[in-house]
């Protein structure tokens, strides 16, 4: 069975431009999680996604969006990019709504704004 | 916020000895998960803890639900190399999302 898979696995980026990062679920997980790890650091939630509804989004600005598609991929958005925006981006998945599921995690996008 | 702490922020040990992380929540978790994270890798769901008070084993490791299901902890006995990694807490209130502690990163000198 295929795990979570996220594209680009390395996004370089300028300040004040966008960037879309992509996940797919394991086959059948119908909820997406979002998160941000900077350097050294944990990880920040960002984002939580279910059957195709945002459920919460962590403390993020607005600049930080996005969608979860009828075949449960999800995107995520980023607008005029900033230095600090700059880290690991983890997508994970779950078998349901809820957090009594443990939660699969992709490889990750790389993302370094310059 | 929904906040969940976790100390300590590093921990270096010999090879041999125990470690242990501590995770804290100023309010009630519905559960609380374990994590770990190698270097250069994702985080690896190790174990959900449902229970107040609730204790489980995975060979070296000991996983605890503190009795007001505010605290855990994760005790590894006799650390490995191979046990080398940031360990991350992640609680839930309300069941809903997950909110993950800053993490343990735990190196070990052979």
């Amino acid at each position: 069975e295929a795990g979570v898979t996220q594209s680009p696995t390395h996004l370089i980026k300028t300040r004040g431009q966008q960037a879309t990062l992509r996940c797919s679920p394991i086959s059948g997980h119908t909820s997406v999680y979002w998160y941000q790890q900077a350097l050294g650091l944990g990880l920040q939630f960002l984002l939580w996604y279910d059957e195709g509804e945002e459920r919460n989004r962590g403390n993020f600005p607005p600049r930080f969006s996005g969608r979860q598609f009828p075949n449960y991929s999800s995107e995520l958005n980023v607008n005029a990019l900033e230095l600090e925006d700059s880290a690991l981006y983890l997508c994970a998945s779950s078998p349901t709504s809820g957090a009594t599921n443990e939660q699969f995690f992709g490889p990750g996008t790389r993302l370094t704004v310059l | 916020g929904q906040q969940v702490m976790q100390i300590p922020q590093y921990q270096h040990v010999q090879e041999g000895e125990d470690f242990t992380t501590y995770c804290n929540s100023s309010t009630t978790l519905s559960n609380i998960q374990w994590y770990k994270q190698r270097p250069g890798g994702h985080p690896v769901f190790l174990i959900q803890l449902v229970k107040s008070g609730e204790v489980k084993k995975q060979k070296r490791l000991t996983f605890q639900f503190g009795e007001a299901k505010k605290n855990s902890s994760l005790h590894i006995t006799a650390t490995q190399t191979t046990d080398v990694g940031t360990y991350f807490c992640a609680g839930s209130h309300n069941n809903n999302d997950m909110r993950f502690g800053a993490g343990t990163r735990l190196t070990v000198k052979p």
